[in-house]
């Protein structure tokens, strides 16, 4: 089956940028996503990418897609201490659900 | 983005009790609704695909007598935990896809089980 497989963690300081990589093995995939979960919490979608695209950028956020290799990643310029969270790399091919890795913790040491 | 919210947002029961869990898409209709688990520090596992007007599709290893799923309207998905026991103590999330490619995400339910 679908597999999605991300680093456990990740600790940067305050300012600087952070880079959470991510793998995935379906071709199929149509849609890739960043979510972010803060303790408690639901999901938040940050952004996706189509996989015709390379690149997406959004206010701090850069997502880079590599489709021949199949590797996602999301940069966070400027981390804040608000940043820290649990930050989840999904898949579907649209309509389908989606499949996520196990998420990585980001941790911003002020 | 559209909105999806659950209800509700924590709950508590005793060992037996059977809990139901909504999920409601407000601004849009979803012919599609999803339902996670995410047990703590866990990923989310996709438990079920629910259609309106028809059955839900269970992954294996779910048993569809103990969560019982109900997709009665476009707006309106309904989880139910029968006889719920600690072992079902997790973190319920839904979600509705729109139709346009993008699936949107509740809240969240938080089920604790004495």
């Amino acid at each position: 089956g679908e597999d999605v497989e991300q680093s456990l963690f990740l600790s940067v300081r305050e300012g600087d940028s952070s880079v959470i990589n991510c793998t995935y093995t379906d071709s199929s995939s149509t849609y890739l996503y960043w979510y972010k979960q803060e303790p408690g919490a639901g999901l938040q979608l940050l952004t996706y990418i189509f996989s015709n695209m390379d690149m997406k950028q959004d206010q701090r956020l850069t997502v880079l897609l590599n489709k021949k290799d199949k590797h996602l990643s999301l940069r966070i310029a400027d981390t804040q201490t608000g940043d820290s969270a649990i930050y989840f790399c999904a898949e579907s091919e649209g309509n389908t659900p989606l499949v996520f890795g196990k998420g990585t913790r980001l941790s911003v040491i002020a | 983005g559209a909105v999806v919210s659950q209800h509700p947002s924590r709950v508590i029961c005793k060992s037996g009790t059977s809990v139901k869990i909504e999920c409601r898409s407000l601004d849009f209709q979803a012919t599609t609704m999803f339902w996670y688990r995410q047990f703590p520090k866990q990923s989310l596992m996709l438990m079920a695909t629910s259609n309106e007007g028809s059955k839900a599709t269970y992954e294996q290893g779910v048993e569809k007598d103990k969560f019982l799923i109900n997709h009665a309207s476009l707006t309106l998905s309904t989880l139910t935990v029968t006889s719920a026991h600690p072992e079902d103590s997790s973190f319920y999330i839904c979600s509705a896809y729109s139709g346009v490619n993008e699936q949107f995400f509740g809240p969240g339910t938080r089920l604790t089980v004495l």
